[in-house]
């Protein structure tokens, strides 16, 4: 089982309709967690951290179950702009040593 | 532009040519990181330096990568005896060291096609 895992999609949807993501990981050591977006052939730019509280930025929510090993990112009134990849990392300590993990990401496609 | 630089954006190389990357941080932070990406997968990660000690090399995906970070600042990864599979996107990113809520950011990346 790979350590971070999200469906690849793509998730093909109307402008204005919400959608959701999830990303499950398997080392319950993880402490940090953020998502990221990524468009074609660019790097991949912050969106987003992930509290255990669950954080709101404007149409997108971000929310981390521990219990069950996955966070979420929720996108309300998806915008054409918002097609993009969206990528969950994890990042846990090891050994006196930092390791992030990506997953695959998640393809995003908005069409009016 | 003070975000993170990287140098080339492109490199096509012939099997078996060492090639070397660099990378420019922004410059308040003291943490640097290489992934690879290759395409349909997120980044992988490599390797990170805190400051110029590399803090994590586990990952380099094999004897021929190799990394360094002399005086802290920017970093260089290279490849030696390149092979068709190391084909891929070369990211950088920095973070600041602000315990684990730290955000990375990427630099544009450097397009390796090795023929």
């Amino acid at each position: 089982r790979k350590e971070v895992e999200q469906d690849p999609g793509p998730f093909n949807v109307p402008e204005g309709a919400t959608v959701a993501f999830n990303c499950t990981y398997s080392n319950s050591a993880s402490q940090s967690f953020f998502w990221y977006r990524q468009d074609c052939r660019k790097e991949p730019k912050l969106l987003m951290s992930v509290y255990s509280s669950g954080n709101e930025d404007g149409r997108f929510t971000a929310q981390l179950n521990r219990a069950s090993q996955y966070i979420s990112l929720l996108i309300r009134d998806s915008k054409l702009s918002d097609s993009a990849t969206y990528l969950c990392v994890v990042i846990r300590y090891s050994g006196g040593s930092y390791i992030p993990t990506f997953g695959r990401g998640t393809s995003l496609i908005v069409h009016p | 532009d003070t975000g993170v630089s990287q140098d080339p954006r492109h490199k096509i190389t012939k099997r078996g040519q060492n090639v070397t990357f660099r990378c420019d941080p922004i410059s308040e932070h003291n943490r640097l990181y290489w992934y690879r990406q290759t395409l349909g997968q997120g980044p992988e990660f490599l390797t990170y330096f805190q400051n110029e000690a590399q803090l994590e090399k586990s990952r380099l995906l094999s004897d021929r990568f190799s990394a360094e970070r002399p005086k802290g600042s920017f970093s260089t990864l290279e490849i030696q005896r390149t092979e068709q599979g190391d084909s891929a996107m070369y990211l950088c990113a920095s973070s600041s060291n602000r315990g684990l809520g730290e955000t990375q950011y990427f630099g544009p990346g450097t397009r390796l096609l090795v023929l």
